[in-house]
């Protein structure tokens, strides 16, 4: 079993839908939980941070951490074809290591 | 303020031949970070430098890889000899650890690999 596990996709959706990703993992040691965005041939960005469990609204996007189920989620409302990109989560100890998922890639139909 | 960068973009070599990878952290951040990410996967770390020092090589293929952050600014990962294997995109990332914990991994565009 992967630490970090996470739908591949690809998740196709029409302009306007909300969008919900999500990422299991195994470890109870992580506390921090992002999600990163990365569009082709370009390095992932920080999108989400959210520090053990709880939600985190920011724009369109929300952030849901479920510690006792292992389990994160990002949703994107009123998605939009730029938001077309795969999405990255990443779990961390206390800021020592990363560890990454393999990625949802999301198209946004106009 | 200018991003993590990283040279050369693109690589083609053959097969045994020797390559290496630059990377420029943002200006201040002490720690730096390579990691391998092969096509449909997530980043995997390499190795974790914070200042000079390598804090965490567990995951470098020390047989052929090898990488140095002289002055504890930029830093330069090589292979020798490259394999086909090692086809891939090498991605440089920083971050400034601060109190409390995790800090925000900046990554570069990363340094794709094709060996031939």
């Amino acid at each position: 079993q992967k630490e970090v596990e996470q739908d591949p996709g690809p998740l196709s959706v029409p302009e306007g839908a909300i969008v919900s990703l999500n990422c299991t993992y195994s470890n109870s040691a992580f506390q921090y939980f992002m999600w990163y965005r990365q569009y082709s041939r370009k390095g992932p960005e920080l999108l989400m941070y959210t520090y053990s469990s709880g939600n985190k609204e920011d724009g369109r996007f929300t952030a849901q951490v479920d510690k006792s189920s292992k389990y994160i989620s990002l949703f994107i409302r009123d998605s939009q074809p730029s938001d077309s990109a795969t999405y990255l989560c990443a779990m961390s100890n206390y800021g020592q290591n990363f560890v990454f998922g393999p990625g949802t890639r999301l198209s946004v139909l106009p | 303020e200018a991003g993590v960068v990283q040279s050369p973009r693109y690589k083609i070599i053959e097969k045994k031949q020797p390559v290496a990878f630059w990377c420029n952290p943002i200006s201040g951040h002490n720690t730096l970070y390579w990691y391998l990410q092969n096509l449909g996967q997530g980043p995997e770390l390499l190795i974790r430098y914070e200042n000079e020092e390598a804090v965490d090589d567990s995951q470098l293929p020390k047989d052929r890889f090898s990488a140095e952050r002289l002055k504890g600014v930029d830093s330069t990962l090589k292979i020798q000899p490259a394999e086909l294997g090692d086809s891939a995109v090498y991605l440089c990332a920083s971050s400034l650890e601060g109190m409390g914990g995790s800090a925000e991994l900046f990554f570069g565009e990363g340094s794709r690999l094709t060996v031939l």
